[in-house]
């Protein structure tokens, strides 16, 4: 199996920009994941899916956050407008049970 | 307080060393708990799961303690490959046993 698939693996922008970060999970896996990597902040939980349903996304920091799966290959996590703060690696991973996780090599965000 | 908390080291340890890492919860109720390692500018891997009593896998061996609320990993004669950054899951979000991570402890080995 070719493990998660994230794209673009690096993206620079400029504050304001819209950013869509997109996710390929793994296939049979029901659960599909965006999590947020920050020195300050560790690994958060964004949100997740289960059978392309969102079940929690209380970790979405604010409105300008959206995520969307329309089908059980396909994820998108889309920032609009961008901001500095946003700056840091989103990994999407999935699972076939909603514990263990599989995670995608990640992008790296960079908002100027 | 974090759910989920590790000493985040770094633990600088000479190869052939035994090391320790702790991971403390603080949700009673938790079910699942697994440690990751993830390599510098890697994605975290799954390294193992953690039973209630106690599970090895080769030079790795996890523990865990309900009574302290705690996980933890042992690695037996290290290797300079285990040098990562090693994270603990476990807990629960609001009743889904969605683990959440903690930090992340920085393990350097050293020839």
């Amino acid at each position: 199996d070719a493990g998660v698939i994230q794209s673009p693996r690096h993206e620079v922008t400029e504050m304001g920009q819209e950013v869509t970060l997109r996710c390929k999970p793994i296939s049979g896996h029901d659960y599909l994941f965006w999590y947020r990597q920050t020195m300050m902040r560790g690994l958060e939980l964004l949100i997740y899916f289960n059978n392309n349903v969102p079940i929690d996304d209380s970790g979405m920091p604010e409105d300008r956050f959206s995520a969307k799966m329309p089908n059980a290959s396909f994820s998108t996590l889309k920032i609009q407008p961008s901001e500095p703060r946003d700056s840091a690696v989103y990994f999407c991973a999935s699972s076939p049970s909603a514990r263990s996780q599989y995670f995608g090599p990640g992008t790296r965000l960079t908002v100027l | 307080r974090k759910e989920v908390e590790q000493d985040p080291g770094p633990f600088n340890v000479p190869e052939g060393a035994t090391v320790a890492f702790n991971c403390t919860y603080s949700n009673s109720a938790s079910q699942s708990f697994f440690w990751y390692r993830q390599d510098c500018r890697k994605e975290p891997k799954l390294l193992m799961s953690v039973y209630s009593s106690g599970n090895e896998d080769g030079r790795f061996t996890a523990q865990l303690n309900r009574a302290s609320q705690y996980i933890s990993l042992l690695i037996r004669d290290s290797k300079l490959s285990d040098s990562a950054t090693y994270l603990c899951a476990g807990g629960a979000s609001g009743g889904s046993y969605i683990p959440t991570f903690g930090r992340g402890t920085s393990l350097i080995v050293h020839p």
